[in-house]
């Protein structure tokens, strides 16, 4: 069963510039989550997509950030002006329901310079 | 908001040792997941805890729940390198859609 897919691997960019990520969950799962983690932190919800509907968003910066799910299946995740401090790794998860066991892909490492 | 908390944060043991990973959880949650995360890699599942009292064993790792003291912990049996990693717990608000995730345990397994 092929896995969560995400590109790219890495992304190195300079401040106020802009960056964008693409994720594709396992196929059938409808419930797809983009997380940031911070270096030395657990990972921390953006936004969670249930089909191509946002269940929860409230901790994506929206003045910046903005995600969306086409089709209820790949989604894309941007940021538009990148700050130092949206250095992190970018990872995407999918599960066949709200609530249930995630499934990591091998996520996006970001540097901000 | 359900805030998950883990300790110790960093964890250096020898090889055949036994030690605990201790996760607590603010708010109630039934739900209670073990991830592991190699260097530069993704999160791997580890456990799943649907109930109170549920126990997992996995090789020298047991996980178990208890919701009324919103504890889990990690147990970890005789100690082998390969388990150098960080693990993380993560819990379901009972309220909310998506996990919250502690900030790690990282441990070392030295010989």
């Amino acid at each position: 069963e092929a896995g969560v897919a995400q590109s790219p691997r890495y992304k190195i960019i300079e401040k106020r510039q802009s960056v964008a990520f693409w994720c594709n969950p396992i196929s059938g799962h409808a419930t797809l989550y983009w997380y940031q983690q911070i270096l030395g932190q657990g990972p921390k919800l953006l936004i969670q997509f249930q089909n191509n509907g946002v269940v929860d968003d409230s901790q994506l910066p929206k003045d910046r950030f903005s995600a969306e799910r086409l089709k209820g299946v790949d989604s894309t995740l941007k940021i538009q002006p990148a700050k130092l401090e949206d250095s992190a790794v970018y990872l995407c998860a999918s599960s066949p329901a709200t609530g249930g066991k995630l499934f990591f892909g091998s996520g996006t490492q970001l540097s901000v310079l | 908001e359900l805030k998950v908390e883990q300790n110790p944060l960093f964890l250096s043991m020898q090889e055949g040792k036994n030690y605990t990973i201790y996760c607590n959880y603010s708010t109630t949650s039934d739900r209670l997941y073990w991830y592991r995360q190699d260097p530069g890699k993704s999160l791997e599942s580890l456990f799943v805890l649907l109930s109170n009292g549920a126990v997992k064993q996995e090789g020298r790792l047991m996980a178990s729940l208890d919701t009324k003291a919103r504890l889990s912990t990690l147990h970890i049996t005789a100690a082998v390198h390969d388990l150098s990693a960080t693990y993380f717990c993560a819990g379901l608000p009972n309220s909310g859609y998506a996990l919250n995730f502690g900030k790690g345990t990282s441990l070392l397994v030295t010989p």
